[in-house]
């Protein structure tokens, strides 16, 4: 069963505190996105990696850190310097952009609130 | 820049159809998607046009594109209560994908 997981699906932070939301995918997809989605508002992209040991900031980086230590796992940390972190987190995956349709395929979501 | 713009809301009668337009701006764009996202989900695919098509249908889903006025439409047929959700069209842009700001379809029994 092929697919894309992120955990935990709600989690609360206290002002101050860094936290990491989990991203997991077993589709071999070379790259990799994490989303923010605010309500009534569309996706905005805050980094994207293309390969493993690399990726770029996207639009919305301030104040989130990423890693990309393999090619299956993509963790997001929202640290303490991200100043309105509460919101909906999207991560999703494509294979490498080619002559193919390429479609991202997307997880669950977390819905991480500052206390 | 890259910019795709959608109007917000859209409600039709049970049965109807519906059409969820949407307008981009990178004319180089190869392939345009429709995603739906249900309350509290993630977005999944619906359908996608490759850019060199006007037209392209899937069972009760048609895609429209008019790449000449870079307009891209959704329609569904035979709208059910089970519909009602935001839909995004995206663009790609290289490993960028471009998403509108959703278009919330409420379905009215």
């Amino acid at each position: 069963d092929g697919g894309i997981t992120q955990s935990p699906k709600y989690l609360f932070r206290k002002e101050g505190q860094n936290v990491t939301l989990s991203c997991e995918q077993n589709l071999n997809h070379d790259a990799m996105y994490w989303y923010r989605q605010d309500p009534g508002q569309g996706l905005r992209l805050i980094y994207y990696s293309q390969i493993v040991n690399d990726f770029q900031k996207g639009d919305i980086a301030e104040g989130y850190s990423v890693s990309r230590e393999k090619k299956e796992s993509f963790p997001l940390t929202v640290t303490s310097a991200q100043k309105n972190p509460t919101a909906f987190y999207l991560c999703a995956s494509s294979p490498i952009p080619d002559r193919g349709s390429n479609e991202q395929f997307f997880g669950p979501g977390t819905r991480l609130t500052v206390l | 820049g890259e910019d795709v713009e959608q109007s917000l809301f859209l409600s039709v009668r049970e049965g109807d159809s519906s059409v969820i337009n949407c307008t981009y701006t990178d004319s180089s764009s190869t392939y345009l998607y429709w995603y739906k996202q249900e309350p509290g989900a993630g977005l999944q695919l619906l359908t996608y046009i490759f850019s060199n098509m006007d037209m392209k249908q899937d069972q009760r889903l048609t895609v429209l594109l008019n790449k000449k006025d870079k307009h891209l439409s959704l329609r569904i047929a035979d709208t059910q209560t089970g519909d009602s959700a935001i839909y995004f069209c995206a663009e790609r842009w290289a490993y960028k994908y471009i998403f509108g700001t959703g278009t919330r379809l409420k379905v009215l029994a």
